[in-house]
């Protein structure tokens, strides 16, 4: 089955800097790939996702980027805030027919 | 999108009862998901719930310890059976309209 590698675990970043996160995914057939942002106490926020059909997409601050031949993945947030303090996952699957595989979450924290 | 509310948000539970943890859904879904995230860790699929189907759960869940309920397209129940203390989580309900995936709130365990 699939596995997904995320790394770092934690991360801290000056605000204003920038901030990347990496997935690694096993399964070749994958095709769908989103990012969750969780706050503390609560479920797990949808903030970008990408498919296998495009290599980047951007969502004003937050962009993504994949690599089928390289299977991996990753999450960029520029100018980050305070507000972008959260635990992030990324995860993968073959969109519309398997569950969501996450990787282990990267805690991210930025400095005022 | 999809908004999804779980009933209750949080609960602290006595060794050896049972919790039914509900799911209710804005918009009417086939697949919903019952995930569990252990203190600090990241996201583990119980099992999937699809309307009209058995459940299917993944490997180390069993029917007896987490039945699943799932009578229509917005609503859904999971029940935490005889618990112990190893079973203080949060249980996140999640579905998946088209490819994109979207999480409860979470309801939060803790057993004594």
């Amino acid at each position: 089955g699939e596995n997904v590698e995320q790394h770092p675990s934690t991360l801290s970043v000056q605000e204003g800097d920038s901030a990347v996160i990496k997935c690694t995914y096993s399964d070749s057939a994958s095709n769908y790939f989103p990012w969750y942002k969780q706050e503390l106490g609560k479920g797990p926020q949808l903030i970008i996702d990408i498919r296998s059909n495009v290599g980047e997409k951007k969502d004003q601050r937050i962009a993504v980027t994949l690599n089928k031949t390289a299977k991996h993945f990753s999450l960029h947030i520029t100018e980050t805030q305070p507000e972008d303090s959260a635990v992030y996952f990324c995860a993968a699957s073959i969109e519309g027919n398997t569950p969501l595989v996450f990787g282990k979450g990267t805690r991210l924290s930025v400095i005022a | 999108s999809a908004v999804i509310s779980q009933k209750p948000s949080r609960d602290i539970c006595q060794r050896g009862t049972s919790l039914t943890i509900q799911c209710q859904v804005d918009s009417q879904v086939t697949m919903m998901f019952w995930y569990r995230q252990q203190p600090g860790q990241s996201l583990t699929l119980i099992a999937t719930a699809n309307q009209g189907s058995e459940a299917t759960y993944e490997s180390g869940f069993v029917i007896d310890k987490f039945p699943i309920s799932r009578p229509n397209l917005t609503f859904s129940t999971l029940t935490v059976s005889n618990m112990s203390p190893e079973d203080s989580s949060i249980y996140l309900c999640s579905v998946r309209p088209s490819y994109e995936q979207y999480f409860g709130p979470g309801t939060r365990l803790t057993v004594t």
